[in-house]
């Protein structure tokens, strides 16, 4: 499986700032995923992250608000952008390892996020 | 109606239980179900994935997946403390060439704690 590590891995930001997370692998991989978790929620999906193309929102994220990069095969960053306290909650990245039917899904650690 | 529910507990059991945790869905497209395992403050840890209907086997744990009545479970056996953790069910569609979409939507996570 691959691994997978975000930056920062907490941070506390005012209302109305930006924070940028990195999501660094340690192997090419052709997928990415953005994922947010709110306190005592399950997983949201975010957007998919593909090198070489525009992300993929889903329905309720839009491009303004959580701006995605996505440099090379190992890399990505989503940026929360013009933060209030409803986006305190905790951001991982996955990634899609290709195997032969199934493209299961590893998580990073995730990037605890509290908005004040 | 969320398209996969999940009891989210909290389950409490003795060391050595035998412990059930189940996934209803409403999506007749999800071919593609997991599990994953998440202890706090850590990102999800892939368990177990299988592939349309039946069971599948690993150590301790099995998977089980109905999709007759849209229904899969998780068993551990011989739980130990060690096993204390939020457990999410995760399940994707088909896309082309027969792999999953990538999307995985999520159950709401079942608390579990097994105690010596």
């Amino acid at each position: 499986s691959a691994v997978i590590s975000q930056k920062p891995s907490r941070d506390i930001c005012q209302r109305g700032t930006s924070l940028t997370i990195q999501c660094q692998v340690d192997s090419q991989v052709t997928m990415m995923f953005w994922y947010r978790q709110q306190p005592g929620q399950s997983l949201t999906l975010i957007a998919t992250a593909n090198q070489g193309s525009e992300a993929t929102y889903e329905s309720g994220f839009v491009i303004d608000k959580f701006p995605i990069s996505r440099p090379n095969l190992t890399f990505s960053t989503l940026t929360v952008s013009n933060m209030s306290p409803e986006d305190s909650s905790i951001y991982l990245c996955s990634v899609a390892s290709s195997g032969g039917y199934t493209d299961t899904q590893y998580f990073g650690p995730g990037t605890r996020l509290t908005v004040l | 109606q969320k398209e996969v529910e999940q009891d989210p507990g909290p389950l409490s059991v003795p060391e050595g239980a035998i412990v059930s945790l189940n996934c209803t869905y409403s999506n007749s497209a999800f071919q593609y179900f997991m599990w994953y395992r998440q202890y706090s403050r850590k990102g999800p840890e892939l368990l177990m994935y299988t592939y349309s209907s039946g069971n599948k086997e690993d150590g301790r744990f099995t998977a089980q997946v109905d999709k007759s009545s849209k229904y899969i479970s998780l068993f551990i056996r011989d739980s130990q403390p060690s096993d204390s953790a939020t457990y999410l069910c995760a399940m994707s569609g088909v896309g082309a060439g027969g792999t999953s979409y990538g999307k995985l939507t999520f159950g709401q996570g079942t608390i579990l704690t097994v105690h010596p």
